[in-house]
C-alpha cells in the first residue's frame, strides 16, 4: 500500500512569489494535515482537512491557504513567500479524526521549500 | 496553550544501552500521545500511540508510557543500535485533530 506522496520534494522561490504544494493521502484517508518545520522553530500545525472542508487551522496567516479534492487530495498554497517560510511542509493522513480516533497520522516525506 | 518539552535535546550513547527519553506537555486535556522518528531530512515515522485511558504501549524494543495527571511521557529503548539513530518527536492530540510536537532528543548510538 502506497504512503502519503507529497510533490515537489523539493522548491526553490524568490521573495513575494507564490507556491502550491501537493500531497496525495493513504488509500482511503479522509483526513489531511499540514505541518511546517522551519529551522529552530520545530514542527507547526498548519491545516487540517477532512471530507474537503477546512476543520481547524493553527496560528499562521491568511496567506497560508489550501483546499481538499473530492478525492481527498490536498494543496497548501503560500502566497507573497517571506524568507521565514523556508521550511519542510509535512503533510500527514488518517483514517478518521476527532475525539474518538484510534489512528496515528501518517506521514509523507515534506516538500523543502527555500526562500531566496 | 498546549506545550510539549522533551529532555534530553540530545543523546550519544554506545551500543546496546537502554536509555530513556523524556518528554511532558502542560495540558493534560490530551487525546493521545505518539512517539515519532525523523531521520535527517526525511518525513516523520510513527512509533508508538498511546491513547489517553492507557498506561503503556510497546513495540519490539520500544516502551512508551504515558502518565496524563503529570503531564508526562516517557520512550524506552532496550539495546539500543546505531540504526536507532535519529531524532525521537513527542507529540500530543487536542482537540480539533491537532497534534503539538516537542523539539525532539536527538539520539546517536555509536558502535
Amino acid at each position: 500500500e502506497a504512503g502519503v506522496t507529497q510533490s515537489p520534494t523539493h522548491l526553490i522561490k524568490t521573495r513575494g512569489q507564490q507556491v502550491t504544494l501537493r500531497c496525495s493521502p493513504i488509500s482511503g484517508h479522509t483526513s489531511v494535515y499540514w505541518y511546517q518545520q522551519a529551522l529552530g522553530l520545530g514542527l507547526q500545525f498548519l491545516l487540517w482537512y477532512d471530507e474537503g472542508e477546512e476543520r481547524n487551522r493553527g496560528n499562521f496567516p491568511p496567506r497560508f491557504s489550501g483546499r481538499q479534492f473530492p478525492n481527498y487530495s490536498s494543496e497548501l498554497n503560500v502566497n507573497a513567500l517571506e524568507l521565514e517560510d523556508s521550511a519542510l511542509y509535512l503533510c500527514a493522513s488518517s483514517l478518521e479524526a476527532g475525539a474518538t480516533s484510534t489512528d496515528t497520522q501518517y506521514f509523507g516525506p515534506g516538500t523543502r521549500l527555500t526562500v531566496l | 496553550k498546549q506545550e510539549v518539552t522533551q529532555i534530553p535535546a540530545a543523546l550519544s550513547v554506545p551500543e546496546g544501552e537502554n536509555l530513556v527519553l523524556n518528554c511532558s506537555f502542560t495540558d493534560s486535556a490530551i487525546y493521545n500521545l505518539q512517539w515519532f522518528r525523523q531521520d535527517p531530512g526525511k518525513g516523520l515515522t510513527s512509533l508508538l500511540l498511546i491513547q489517553s485511558s492507557q498506561r503503556e504501549q510497546t513495540s519490539g524494543r520500544l516502551n512508551a508510557s504515558l502518565d496524563k495527571s503529570s503531564g508526562r511521557s516517557t520512550l524506552y529503548i532496550a539495546a539500543s543500535q546505531p540504526g536507532d539513530s535519529a531524532t525521537y518527536l513527542c507529540a500530543v492530540e487536542t482537540s480539533g485533530s491537532r497534534l503539538t510536537f516537542g523539539e525532539g532528543t536527538q539520539l546517536t548510538v555509536n558502535p
